[in-house]
């Protein structure tokens, strides 16, 4: 079993729709959640950043996690063709100083 | 733009040979990551560099290396290339600080 799990995708949804893009883990010491964003042929750039359980909130951006069990979560709403990319999630132990360990990501699409 | 320069921004080589990809993180970050994004594996943490310090090793093979100088800029050698050694290879830089980082463009490398 791989430590971090994420659907490759690929998710299509018309404009305007609500996305949810999810990760499983499995190392119960991971304390640090990202979501990053990677636009085609570019570097990822963090969209979401969380420390233990709870929720966060950025514009039209939400990351959830669930410590619990071993679950994060990142909606998107009223989702826009400029949100066409794959979203990454990433986590760690010891937050963005130790080894980030990434999902596969997930292409999204949004159609006009 | 994140602000990380990489060169070059693609490498075509043949399988045996050596190459260097360079990395110059952003004006007054320390810390230096390199990463490597396959289609079959994801992103994967190579190395860390600290100050002109290693500070945490991932995946890494033996045939690779990486060093991080004065002016803290690092390189990232890669030796007896294989066709398996063909990806995007990231560096990323850490505010001094913050936990975020912030990713360079990527360098493409093709082994042909």
């Amino acid at each position: 079993q791989k430590e971090v799990e994420q659907d490759p995708g690929p998710l299509s949804v018309p404009e305007g729709a609500i996305v949810s893009l999810n990760c499983t883990y499995s190392n119960s010491a991971f304390q640090y959640f990202m979501w990053y964003r990677q636009y085609s042929r570019k570097g990822p750039e963090l969209l979401m950043y969380t420390y233990s359980s709870g929720n966060k909130e950025d514009g039209r951006f939400t990351a959830q996690v669930d410590k619990s069990s071993k679950y994060i979560s990142l909606f998107i709403r009223d989702s826009q063709p400029s949100d066409s990319a794959t979203y990454l999630c990433a986590m760690s132990e010891w937050g963005s100083q130790g080894n980030l360990i990434f999902g596969k990501g997930t292409k999204l699409s949004v159609k006009p | 733009d994140s602000g990380v320069t990489q060169t070059p921004k693609h490498l075509i080589t043949a399988t045996g040979q050596r190459v260097t990809l360079r990395c110059s993180p952003r004006s007054g970050d320390l810390s230096v990551y390199w990463y490597q994004q396959s289609l079959d594996q994801g992103l994967q943490f190579l190395i860390q560099y600290y100050n002109g310090e290693e500070r945490a090793k991932g995946n890494i093979l033996e045939r690779f290396s990486a060093q991080q100088f004065p002016d803290l800029h690092s390189e990232l050698n890669l030796s007896s290339l294989e066709l398996g050694d063909s990806a995007l290879y990231f560096c990323a830089s850490t505010e001094r600080g913050t936990d975020t980082q912030y990713f360079g463009p990527g360098t493409r490398l093709t082994v042909l």
